[in-house]
């Protein structure tokens, strides 16, 4: 199974800055990866996909990278705002097709500074 | 705003005690799931379907049970709870082949 590492249980960043968040796995190479946000007590809402032949994805002041070479996906928040305080996501799939249950890993925890 | 919903959001109960969660969705979803999740672990999946009468165990071993009569209902029971089923229960439901996941907004289970 996929073992998924995402870089600190928590990151204190400053209003304004650009935050970036790392997903790291150690065996096979997804076909895809995806990013969630969750908020205390919530569930967690879907931000962006990326897929293994694309390099980067971008929706608003988001933007991931996918690097399958490294095994590692990174997260980016330009101009973080104090709202965007949250626990990130990442999540993979299985490995081979047809299989559709994601492995999720234990998240990054971002507060920003106002 | 998902159309995916729980109940009941929060519920307290003693040792022994059945319980059902219930989960409903809206969007015509075949894919539906149930993770669990401690405070501040990740989420772990426990069952999930891919079609009425069609139900799988997950990665995680769990003494719940579900059942899939009808597309847009997925409950979750435990016959008989116990202090170590404490835990917040997610739903979820997806569509397609690399569809997101739609989360409800959970249900948080004390056992005492």
């Amino acid at each position: 199974s996929q073992k998924i590492e995402q870089n600190s249980e928590a990151l204190n960043i400053q209003e304004g800055k650009t935050a970036t968040l790392t997903c790291n796995y150690t065996n096979y190479s997804p076909a895809y990866l995806q990013w969630y946000r969750q908020d205390p007590g919530r569930g967690p809402v879907f931000l962006l996909l990326i897929r293994e032949n694309e390099k980067e994805k971008r929706k608003e002041r988001l933007k991931v990278t996918f690097d399958t070479t490294l095994k590692q996906s990174l997260f980016h928040i330009t101009a973080s705002q104090p709202a965007d305080s949250a626990t990130y996501l990442c999540a993979l799939p299985p490995e081979g097709a047809g299989s559709y249950q994601l492995t999720f890993g234990k998240g990054t925890k971002l507060s920003v500074i106002p | 705003e998902a159309d995916i919903y729980q109940t009941p959001r929060y519920l307290v109960i003693g040792t022994g005690k059945k319980i059902t969660l219930e989960c409903s969705q809206t969007m015509g979803h075949d894919k539906m799931y149930w993770y669990q999740q401690d405070p501040g672990m990740e989420l772990h999946l426990i069952h999930y379907s891919y079609g009425v009468n069609s139900t799988e165990k997950g990665d995680l071993s769990s003494e719940s049970t579900v059942s899939r009569i009808r597309t847009e209902h997925f409950p979750l029971t435990l016959e008989s709870a116990r202090p170590s089923h404490t835990s917040q229960y997610l739903c979820a439901s997806s569509e397609g082949a690399r569809g997101e996941l739609f989360f409800g907004e959970g249900s948080r289970l004390t056992v005492l």
